[in-house]
């Protein structure tokens, strides 16, 4: 059975950072591209960034490019989002997410068809 | 490419059936998944690539269409059925892109 548990949420002052981590367990981990897609409060699902299984292509939302990094470590089986210079914008409910396809070369097919149970991000002064 | 679900809300009785729609901006093909999410829980896959159900997935739920338009229809409204569901497209992935939502809720 797949699991992700996230963890690093917490509240932040605007301007601070936040590391975000994804503990997978139940599949092959290096093999599929993992996600971050994140949720404000009462909102829909706004997709933030991917990963390749092989660590070597990322992709960020507009809405974070040059705040936020995505990474893996495949021998931890964890992902992790480091984000900075947050603002008020990106207070929201983040949840890892694992793609369906698996091929470790590519970020996947966007299908994702197993989520964390999500970690709260509060960003306010 | 931009995704518009409709209603924004459908109200419904346990039984009935449920048609909700997603439109795209522009042709996805059939790059197109739908999900359901319950109160304080994550996003569920429910089907991708428009019409092919996820494992686990009741034969209660069907999706359609192709292009621009598709379609989500529960045969017949369970208790567990009532929540928001989003279509997302994934044809130019990344970054892809999810819609606003449904909410399903009791008649």
């Amino acid at each position: 059975e797949v699991q992700l548990l996230e963890s690093g949420g917490g509240l932040v002052q605007p301007g601070g950072s936040l590391r975000l981590s994804c503990a997978a367990s139940g599949f092959t981990f290096g093999i599929n591209a993992m996600n971050w897609v994140r949720q404000a409060p009462g909102k829909g699902l706004e997709w933030v960034a991917v990963i390749s299984g092989n660590l070597e292509k990322t992709h960020y939302a507009d809405s974070v490019k040059g705040r936020f990094t995505i990474s893996r470590d495949n021998s931890k089986n964890t992902l992790y989002l480091q984000m900075n210079s947050l603002t008020v914008e990106d207070t929201a409910v983040y949840y890892c997410a694992k793609d369906r396809g698996r091929y470790s070369e590519s970020t996947g097919r966007g299908i994702l068809d197993s989520w964390g149970q999500g970690t709260l991000v509060t960003v306010s002064s | 490419i931009v995704m518009t679900q409709s209603p924004a809300t459908l109200s419904v009785s346990p039984g009935e059936r449920a048609t909700l729609s997603c439109r795209a901006s522009q042709s996805v093909a059939n790059f197109l998944a739908w999900y359901q999410q319950k109160p304080g829980q994550p996003p569920r896959l429910l089907i991708y690539d428009a019409s092919t159900r996820a494992p686990g997935v009741p034969d209660t739920f069907s999706g359609s269409g192709s292009g621009t338009e598709f379609t989500l229809t529960i045969s017949s409204l369970q208790s567990e059925d009532f929540a928001v569901y989003y279509c997302q497209q994934s044809y130019d992935w990344p970054p892809g892109a999810f819609g606003p939502g449904t909410k399903v809720d009791f008649k």
